[in-house]
């Protein structure tokens, strides 16, 4: 069985422009969450999708969002980029909350 | 609330002697906990978990930890470190909601363990 993909792996952009990054879950995984990594901040929670509906979601500014598709693929957003946001993003995947969540090997956002 | 506390931000021991990696939690119920491990550039990966049945819970490579309600702990162990243990480790308590409506994973600070040969 695949694991969970995300790419891209690395990725540099400016200050005030926007991306987008990609997770594909395991087959037949609904669950898609999204955790922010930093040496400051360690991991913390940004949102969670389950059946293309988002159930939770972590404390970050309107500037983050994301969606999923019906096939559980799940994208995340950052708009009006800041130096700040440059992390390691992580998704997971999960049949639902409760089952053990399988990560990806996440993005590298880089913000200059 | 639901915390996680990890008592050393960085653990060093030598080849072939045991590990203890300390976390402390707070939960107002009976929480599903979790311990993940990190190699550089890499994921995170999923050690061991416990979900209210056996309080001690024996995990991949060797590694387990003992549940123990009375001190809210959850430590990491494992008898003989090998060099390819090295990476970090976090402790993680997981939170459901009611009704169905998700969850998410509060993860610990991290510790760093290293192995020397």
């Amino acid at each position: 069985k695949a694991g969970v993909t995300q790419t891209p792996r690395y990725l540099i952009k400016t200050r005030g422009q926007q991306v987008t990054l990609s997770c594909s879950p395991i087959s037949g995984h609904r669950s898609v969450s999204w955790y922010q990594q930093t040496p400051g901040q360690g991991l913390q929670f940004l949102f969670e999708y389950f059946s293309e509906t988002q159930r939770n979601k972590g404390n970050f500014p309107g500037r983050f969002s994301g969606r999923q598709f019906s096939n559980s693929r799940s994208e995340m957003n950052v708009s009006t980029l800041e130096l700040g946001d440059s992390a390691l993003y992580l998704c997971a995947s999960s049949l639902d909350v409760g089952y053990e969540q399988f990560f990806g090997p996440g993005t590298r956002l880089t913000v200059l | 609330a639901q915390s996680v506390t990890q008592l050393d931000s960085h653990v060093s021991v030598s080849e072939g002697t045991p590990v203890l990696l300390r976390c402390n939690y707070s939960s107002s119920y009976s929480p599903s906990l979790f311990w993940y491990v990190q190699h550089p550039n890499k994921g995170l990966q999923l050690l061991l978990k416990y979900t209210s049945a056996a309080t001690l819970v024996k995990g991949i490579n060797g590694f387990e930890a003992e549940f123990k309600k009375s001190e809210t702990s959850f430590h990491l162990t494992k008898p003989s470190a090998h060099m390819s243990d090295a990476a970090e480790y976090f402790c993680v308590v997981s939170v459901a909601w009611e009704y169905n409506q998700g969850g998410k994973l509060i993860f610990g600070q991290g510790t760093e363990l290293s192995v020397k040969p």
